[in-house]
């Protein structure tokens, strides 16, 4: 399985744009990158998925360069409702059932 | 649509006794997965089904089992608690392209005396 590494935390103050930037050295071929965001005391939600270069959605940017050996998710002009835990983790490919979340990155977001 | 539920919310038990977490979907997912999760920490695997009437083991399944009898419901039991599973547990389901999303519910958060 891809281990994957991110920042512990990182603070922030609104209106901010926020890069989290995961390293996964040892991705498959195979593998998309994709986020999720974790609230206190609610379950994991979707953010974005991505396998090379850039995608964006409503909500974030996913940038993933040529090697796919990081890649960062960006959050522009955060917000207090933006503090939460981010999770970068390889999705299953075909054969693989399911996610391996690591300990994710603490975002908090300051006035 | 509901989306992922899960009961109860909140239990508490006293080490030794048994009980029965569900997790309903309304999404006709083939997949459901159990998770925990211990405070500070990531989500680990407990168990996940692949269909109706199928179960596997994960990453943590000790003290842990699953039922899915329907494909709509995933059953996660401990006969014996132990505070060693106090946690909170997340349930989540997906469909069967293996790039989905996963979904989860709620959460349950269970404490063990």
């Amino acid at each position: 399985l891809a281990k994957t590494t991110q920042p512990i935390s990182m603070d922030s103050y609104e209106g901010q744009e926020v890069n989290i930037t995961c390293s996964h050295n040892n991705i498959a071929t195979n593998d998309y990158i994709t986020w999720y965001q974790q609230f206190p005391s609610q379950g994991p939600r979707f953010i974005i998925q991505g396998y090379k270069t850039k995608v964006t959605n409503e909500v974030a940017s996913l940038f993933i360069p040529a090697d796919r050996k990081s890649s960062t998710l960006s959050l522009p002009r955060v917000s207090l409702s933006d503090t939460a835990v981010y999770y970068c983790l390889p999705s299953p490919r075909p054969g693989r059932r399911a996610l391996t979340f690591g300990s994710g990155t603490r975002l908090q977001v300051q006035p | 649509n509901a989306g992922v539920t899960q009961t109860p919310k909140f239990r508490v038990l006293k080490t030794g006794q048994s009980m029965t977490l569900l997790c309903a979907q309304d999404m006709n997912h083939e997949y459901m997965y159990w998770y925990r999760q211990d405070p500070g920490m990531g989500l680990r695997l407990i168990h996940y089904s692949v269909g109706e009437g199928t179960t596997a083991k994960g990453e943590v399944p000790d003290g842990y089992n699953v039922s899915r009898l329907k494909k709509q419901n995933f059953l996660l039991g401990l006969e014996s608690a132990a505070p060693s599973q106090t946690s909170v547990y997340f349930c989540a389901s997906r469909g069967s392209d293996p790039y989905n999303e996963q979904f989860f519910g709620p959460g349950t958060r269970l404490t063990v005396l």
